[in-house]
């Protein structure tokens, strides 16, 4: 089926892992993102992706690494998780031309 | 940097009468785009409404119908005839062609 899809929809790790962050879109949509979502912060842009091999940071990118070697994935990786880091996480995409961006379900994260 | 301020946690209203949910925005860009999204409980994000900044005309979809007012950098929705359905926490986001940022969210209750 055609749409936003995220793996694992949830992980825990411990504090030091790296972990991986899988997002896959079918629209072949030219952007996509990476949020995070905590209480009291609304959701925050980590990174973004006009097209592929483009990437550029957002809001809050420290301790987040991005890759966007195919148009369809864009896979976030946390290189050596912390606490803090404790969040669900969304993925989501858009066209070029079309600015209201499409969510994959969200993947819960927890650090310990 | 571009913030979303939405001064309402939270929003209760009864079934069948309107609610009115705030935002501001602060930005220095001309060509902007502003979107509230709906989050119920099973954590998707969900499109209600956008508007394009350039123009002026409020946007409308079906029980849902902004009030912009660009000069004041205000963007509030209006949700008539409440249904029980409507529930949810409420995103109210911006999005530039380098920007992408959500408000903290009001939670909305309706009694039946």
């Amino acid at each position: 089926d055609a749409g936003i899809t995220q793996s694992p929809r949830y992980k825990i790790t411990e504090t030091g892992r790296q972990v991986t962050l899988m997002c896959h879109q079918t629209w072949s949509h030219s952007y996509m993102f990476w949020y995070r979502q905590d209480l009291g912060h609304g959701l925050r842009l980590i990174y973004y992706s006009a097209a592929a091999d483009i990437t550029d940071k957002g809001e809050v990118p420290d301790g987040y690494v991005v890759s966007r070697s195919k148009t369809e994935n864009f896979p976030l990786t946390l290189e050596s998780a912390t606490r803090s880091q404790t969040s669900v996480y969304f993925c989501a995409s858009s066209g070029l031309a079309v600015y209201e961006q499409y969510f994959g379900p969200g993947t819960r994260l927890t650090v310990t | 940097a571009q913030t979303v301020t939405q001064s309402q946690p939270e929003m209760s209203v009864q079934e069948a009468e309107t609610v009115t949910l705030s935002c501001t925005y602060d930005t220095s860009e001309s060509d902007y785009y502003l979107f509230w999204y709906k989050q119920p409980p099973s954590r998707q994000m969900i499109l209600v409404i956008r508007q394009e900044a350039y123009k002026q005309q409020n946007a409308t979809e079906n029980r849902f119908s902004v009030n912009f007012q660009k000069a004041a950098k205000s963007f509030s929705l209006k949700i008539s005839d409440s249904q029980l359905g409507d529930a949810a926490m409420y995103f109210c986001a911006y999005r530039s062609s380098n920007d992408m940022r959500f408000g903290a969210g009001t939670r909305l209750t309706v009694k039946p």
